[in-house]
């Protein structure tokens, strides 16, 4: 079945730092592929998407690139802030489908 | 405001006491499903529906019922609620997918579910 393998945190980065989230995925066909992030006591909302290869996805200064030839999709961030404090969700939904297969989540703290 | 409403945030029951968490949603969505969040097990289905009175199972459905009589509720049930059902819970909705692209799931604020 599908599944999405994100790494495991926590992750603790400074002030102005690069953030790198590695996720990849296994699934038949082309799959829609999607971060989430949830702050503290919310519930998930959306932070990018991408629907087929080498799309781009991209929002609030954070970028995830659909590689098909690597099952990848790696979030990152060019200068994190304390306000991106959260914790960060790789999802799958099969093209056609509704369902959405998430990662475990990586919790990421940003210190000033 | 687009939102997924869920209630209560915070509930702390008793083994074998039946209760409902309720979820409403204003965005005429279709689509609408049930999870669970466990420490390093992230988000596991636990029931959805594709439309009023359609509903299926999801990964983890033993333990739970819903049903789907409107088409902005669909409420999750634990009739016979244990300890392991202690856990975070989150209603979400979406609108069918138009042919190939995904779609955004909009996820309502949580239910934190404590069974003792």
């Amino acid at each position: 079945g599908d599944s999405v393998t994100q790494m495991e945190g926590p992750v603790t980065l400074s002030e102005e730092a690069f953030l790198t989230i590695n996720c990849t995925y296994t699934a038949t066909g082309y799959p829609s592929l999607f971060w989430y992030v949830q702050y503290p006591g919310e519930g998930l909302q959306l932070l990018l998407k991408a629907t087929k290869a080498d799309d781009k996805g991209s929002n609030k200064g954070f970028e995830a690139t659909y590689r098909k030839e690597t099952t990848s999709f790696h979030l990152e961030k060019g200068s994190v802030q304390v306000s991106d404090s959260a914790v960060y969700f790789c999802a799958l939904s099969p093209r056609g489908y509704q369902k959405v297969t998430f990662g475990t989540g990586t919790k990421l703290q940003v210190i000033p | 405001e687009a939102q997924v409403t869920q209630n209560p945030r915070y509930l702390i029951t008793v083994t074998g006491k039946k209760l409902t968490v309720t979820c409403s949603q204003n965005m005429n969505h279709e689509y609408m499903s049930w999870y669970r969040q466990d420490p390093g097990l992230g988000l596991r289905q636990i029931y959805y529906s594709m439309n009023v009175e359609v509903t299926d199972k999801g990964d983890v459905p033993e333990g739970y019922k819903v049903s789907r009589k409107e088409k902005r509720n669909f409420p999750l049930i634990l009739e016979s609620p244990s300890p392991n059902q202690t856990s975070l819970y989150f209603c979400a909705s979406s609108s069918l997918g138009q042919g190939t692209s995904g779609t955004e799931a909009f996820f309502g604020q949580g239910t934190r579910l404590t069974v003792v």
